[in-house]
């Protein structure tokens, strides 16, 4: 496609309810970056891949994330028994090259993840 | 102290001057620097990238980066109306590895 997509857009999730983010990457772009942003802040990184491989999780705040790319392209950002906490937009970003270094990562429109 | 830091602003200038946007970064290895603005409601859109100490021009929007400060900075000339957004500096490379770490953000305002 023309750009990341993201869907969807708007999520409202009970707390303890499971969601599911998906993520399309601009077509061909090797490399895929899950990032959380709070109101007023900054994208905080969650997780990277390279391809299908997921080569850095070390910003996935509890077990209770999970996040895969199994053919190298779609990826999905699982969250299971959400909590208050994990309000916040989701973005997805990808890059031409691996690592998002040159010439830069491309983001979605994001998820604004609400839990009530 | 944060990695990448920057004033929250809001910073305020009049329509047709200058914008000066800072950003200090704390991992000295950190080999790329990257300019995103952010519209409210929006995502980040990649605006200037830069590498190599000095100046880097595109249009409007100069980068600017000293290695040796640990300091890259974004000038917008002729500022519009339609530049006011957030602004985020990020960096990559060294301890950081593939991710981009990113500073939280200065509010600009070009009021006409």
């Amino acid at each position: 496609g023309a750009g990341v997509s993201q869907s969807p857009r708007y999520k409202v999730a009970k707390r303890g309810q499971d969601v599911a983010l998906r993520c399309d990457p601009i077509s061909g772009h090797v490399s895929l970056f899950w990032y959380q942003q709070a109101l007023g802040q900054g994208p905080e990184f969650l997780t990277y891949f390279q391809n299908e491989a997921q080569l850095d999780k070390s910003g996935l705040p509890s077990d209770r994330f999970f996040a895969e790319r199994p053919e190298g392209s779609v990826s999905t950002l699982k969250i299971q028994r959400t909590q208050q906490e994990d309000s916040a937009v989701y973005l997805c970003a990808s890059s031409s090259t691996r690592g998002g270094l040159s010439p830069g990562a491309f983001f979605g429109q994001g998820t604004r993840l609400t839990v009530v | 102290q944060k990695e990448v830091e920057q004033n929250s602003g809001p910073l305020s200038v009049p329509e047709g001057a200058i914008a000066s946007l800072n950003c200090t970064y704390s991992d000295r290895g950190s080999q790329s620097f990257f300019w995103y603005r952010q519209y409210s409601g929006k995502s980040p859109e990649l605006i200037m990238f830069i590498y190599s100490n000095g100046d880097k021009e595109d249009g409007r929007f100069t980068a600017q980066l000293n290695k040796a400060s640990q300091y890259v900075s974004l000038l917008i000339r002729d500022s519009q109306p339609s530049d006011s957004a957030t602004y985020l500096c990020a960096a990559g490379g060294g301890i950081y590895g593939n991710k981009l770490v990113f500073g939280a953000g200065t509010i600009l305002r070009v009021k006409s």
